[in-house]
């Protein structure tokens, strides 16, 4: 699978959208974009994923530029409950029982 | 509609011991995997079951073992405890399993709260 590239941390303060950016030059034709997060002491949470065009669902947006080398997740607006690891991973679509998480970036809202 | 559930969430073993971890997936659910996550290593595969058969296996040595019962609960076994086991153990389950063409939703995995094995 393509490796990913994501900062560290981010702050984000309540009510605001948080844009998560996530670096993924070695992708694949046939690799999606999925996005998870893990909030402390619970099991990772999926939030969305896409192939090539823009995404968006009850959680997130989803935003792949046109070359698919990079994306980015966005919360639109941002709650204290949505403080938590986020995990950008790319894989095959056929490659679904078998995920893999780097360190991920670490979002923390405030109020 | 119950989440996926594991047992126990916390465990202590000592080092040479063995231990069973459970995890009762979704209703319905026919898919088990399980992962294995530290936070030098983050999260890793270490197996996935469906319909009793374990149909995929990660890079772990042969001390990791598991099984999946008709029921489609699963248990997986660490024998000869180490140190480095200690982790959080995480199982996901889905609907089939599988990529095809009846939508995303039936094979996304949702994974249950883990177990926090801790190896002294």
């Amino acid at each position: 699978d393509a490796k990913t590239t994501q900062p560290t941390s981010m702050d984000c303060a309540e009510g605001r959208a948080a844009n998560l950016p996530c670096n993924h030059s070695t992708i694949s034709g046939n690799e999606y974009v999925y996005w998870y997060r893990q909030i402390h002491s619970q099991g990772p949470q999926y939030i969305i994923h896409g192939l090539k065009n823009n995404e968006t669902n009850e959680m997130a947006s989803l935003i792949i530029t046109e070359d698919r080398k990079s994306s980015t997740l966005i919360l639109p607006h941002a709650t204290l409950r949505d403080t938590a690891v986020y995990y950008c991973i790319v894989r095959p679509s056929s490659n679904d029982y078998k995920l893999s998480f780097g360190a991920g970036t670490t979002v923390t809202v405030r109020a | 509609k119950a989440g996926v559930t594991q047992t126990p969430r916390y465990l202590i073993k000592t080092r040479g011991q063995q231990v069973t971890l459970s995890c009762s997936p979704i209703s319905g659910h026919r898919s088990v995997s399980w992962y294995q996550q530290t936070p030098g290593q983050g999260l890793q595969f270490l197996f996935e079951y469906f319909s009793e058969t374990q149909r995929n296996k990660g890079n772990f040595p042969g001390r990791f073992s598991g099984r999946q019962f008709s029921n489609s609960r699963s248990e997986m076994n660490v024998s000869t405890l180490e140190l480095g086991d200690s982790a959080l153990y995480l199982c996901a389950s889905s609907l089939l399993g599988r990529r095809g063409l009846a939508g995303e939703s039936a094979y996304e995995q949702y994974f249950g709260p883990g177990t926090r094995l801790t190896v002294t």
